[in-house]
C-alpha cells in the first residue's frame, strides 16, 4: 500500500496550546518521513523530518514522534502561535527521490 | 525559493485547448517534479525527471506530458485541457543525495 493517511483535515487550537497532527502508513519499506508547512499562495516547505531509526526528533517548538510498530508518526507544535497557522502535510518516501503525500491539515491558531 | 520560477502564475483556458506550464531552475538540480494540488488530495505526482531527456510517470499522468531538453527547464503540457485538470500545479526540485524537495510558487490553472 502506497498511501499515507493524515488526520485531522482541519484543526483549531488556542494560542499557547499544543497542536497535534497524525499520519499513518502501510508500507514498512518507507524510510523517510518529512513534514511540510504551506502558507496560502506559497509552495510547501520542509519543516522537520525523521528516519525510522529514531522515535522522536525535536526542532524548537516542533517535534515528530514516530511509532514504527504502529506505522504512525505525528507532528506536535508546542506553544502554538498565530504565525503557525498554515496547512501541514506529512509525507513518506517509498524510494529515494520519491514522496507519497498525506492529504493535508489546515491549522488555525486562535489568538 | 531555491531559484525556482514557474510561469505563468495564473492561467484561465478553455476545455480542449493545449496548455504548457514552465518550471525554471537556476541551480543545476538533477531531479525535477510536477505535482498537482487539490483540496482533500494533498500533492499528487504527475511526472518527474531525473536528468535531461530522462522522465517518468507519476500516479496521475494521464492527460499530461513533459519534456526536459535542458537541465534548467521542465515543461508540463496538457494536451487537451479538461475541467478536471483545474488545479494548482507545483514544480519541485531536489539534488543527488538530498531528500528535501524544494517547491516553486505554483501555477493556478482554471479550465472552463
Amino acid at each position: 500500500q502506497q498511501q499515507v493517511k493524515q488526520s485531522p483535515q482541519s484543526l483549531i487550537v488556542q494560542k499557547g496550546g499544543i497542536s497535534i497532527i497524525n499520519c499513518a502508513y502501510e508500507n514498512t519499506a518507507f524510510d523517510y518521513f518529512p513534514w511540510y508547512q504551506q502558507f496560502p499562495g506559497k509552495g510547501p516547505a520542509l519543516l522537520i523530518a525523521i528516519r525510522p531509526d529514531v522515535s522522536e526528533k525535536k526542532e524548537g517548538r516542533f517535534t515528530i514522534s514516530f511509532n514504527k510498530s504502529a506505522k504512525q508518526f505525528s507532528l506536535h507544535i508546542m506553544d502554538s502561535q498565530p504565525g503557525d497557522s498554515a496547512t501541514y502535510f506529512c509525507a513518506a518516501s517509498p524510494s529515494q527521490y520519491q514522496l507519497i503525500w498525506g492529504a493535508g491539515t489546515k491549522l488555525i491558531i486562535k489568538p | 525559493d531555491a531559484g525556482i520560477t514557474q510561469s505563468p502564475r495564473h492561467k484561465v483556458t478553455e476545455t480542449g485547448t493545449p496548455v504548457t506550464l514552465r518550471c525554471h531552475q537556476t541551480e543545476n538540480h538533477r531531479y525535477m517534479y510536477w505535482y498537482r494540488q487539490d483540496p482533500g488530495h494533498g500533492l499528487r505526482l504527475i511526472h518527474y525527471s531525473y536528468g535531461v531527456k530522462d522522465t517518468d510517470k507519476g500516479e496521475v499522468s494521464d492527460g499530461y506530458s513533459v519534456s526536459r531538453s535542458k537541465t534548467e527547464d521542465f515543461l508540463l503540457t496538457l494536451e487537451s485541457a479538461t475541467s478536471s485538470q483545474t488545479s494548482v500545479y507545483f514544480c519541485a526540485i531536489t539534488s543527488t543525495g538530498r531528500d528535501e524537495q524544494f517547491f516553486g510558487p505554483g501555477t493556478r490553472l482554471t479550465v472552463l
